[in-house]
């Protein structure tokens, strides 16, 4: 079955602008996470998503922001971007937000935004 | 708090020499551990946890409640093993997450 897909997989912004990236989860996969990776601080979590309501959300401002639709498939936005946003960013799927299957996450190749 | 610690950035070893990829970690209650592997232009992947107690591609890690750890070990190492290696930790959700990830372990490993 076809896995994680991560739309657009390269972006170049400016700063100031805003960007939206898309996450399609594999098939049957209701739980949606994102993911900033960055060299210096490795991976750092967004938001989850369950059945479009948002689960957790971590620690980063409001520019960033999320939804997910009624098909599992999860949107982020971050506006007026700044040069620090500058990351690879993920999205993974599960099963559902809890249980044995909850953190057995699977990755999409991920979305890499360059801000100039 | 939970926290995942790797201690190692870069771990640099010969083919055929053994290695450990150390990784601690803080809990309130019973953790569940896995460890993730990124490979060069791949996708991040779960590579084993340890309610499975299994052997992949040869790594083995056994979580240790006294100690904390959840190192990650392999007798033989292949070139074919150098990666990014995180060690992850479930958490209770909240502003980390449900997956706690440690900043990642680089295992180089040379001809």
């Amino acid at each position: 079955k076809a896995g994680v897909t991560q739309t657009p997989r390269y972006l170049i912004k400016t700063r100031g602008q805003q960007v939206t990236l898309s996450c399609s989860p594999i098939s049957g996969h209701r739980s949606v996470s994102w993911y900033q990776q960055t060299p210096g601080q490795g991976l750092q979590f967004l938001f989850e998503y369950f059945s479009e309501t948002q689960r957790n959300k971590g620690n980063f401002p409001g520019r960033f922001s999320g939804r997910q639709f009624s098909n599992s498939r999860s949107e982020m936005n971050v506006s007026t971007l700044e040069l620090g946003d500058s990351a690879l960013y993920l999205c993974a799927s599960s099963l559902t937000p809890t249980g044995l299957g909850a953190n057995v996450l699977t990755f999409g190749a991920g979305s890499r935004l360059t801000v100039l | 708090a939970q926290r995942v610690t790797q201690p190692e950035k870069l771990l640099s070893v010969f083919k055929g020499a053994p290695v450990e990829l150390k990784c601690n970690y803080s809990y309130s209650g019973s953790p569940e551990l896995f460890w993730y592997v990124q490979y060069s232009r791949q996708r991040l992947q779960l590579l084993l946890r340890h309610i499975s107690r299994e052997s992949i591609k040869g790594f083995t890690a056994d979580l240790n409640k006294g100690e904390t750890s959840f190192h990650l070990k392999k007798p033989f190492a292949q070139e074919e093993d150098s990666a990014m290696y995180y060690c992850a930790l479930s958490g209770y959700g909240g502003s980390q997450g449900n997956l706690i990830f440690g900043k990642g372990t680089k295992l180089s490993v040379k001809p």
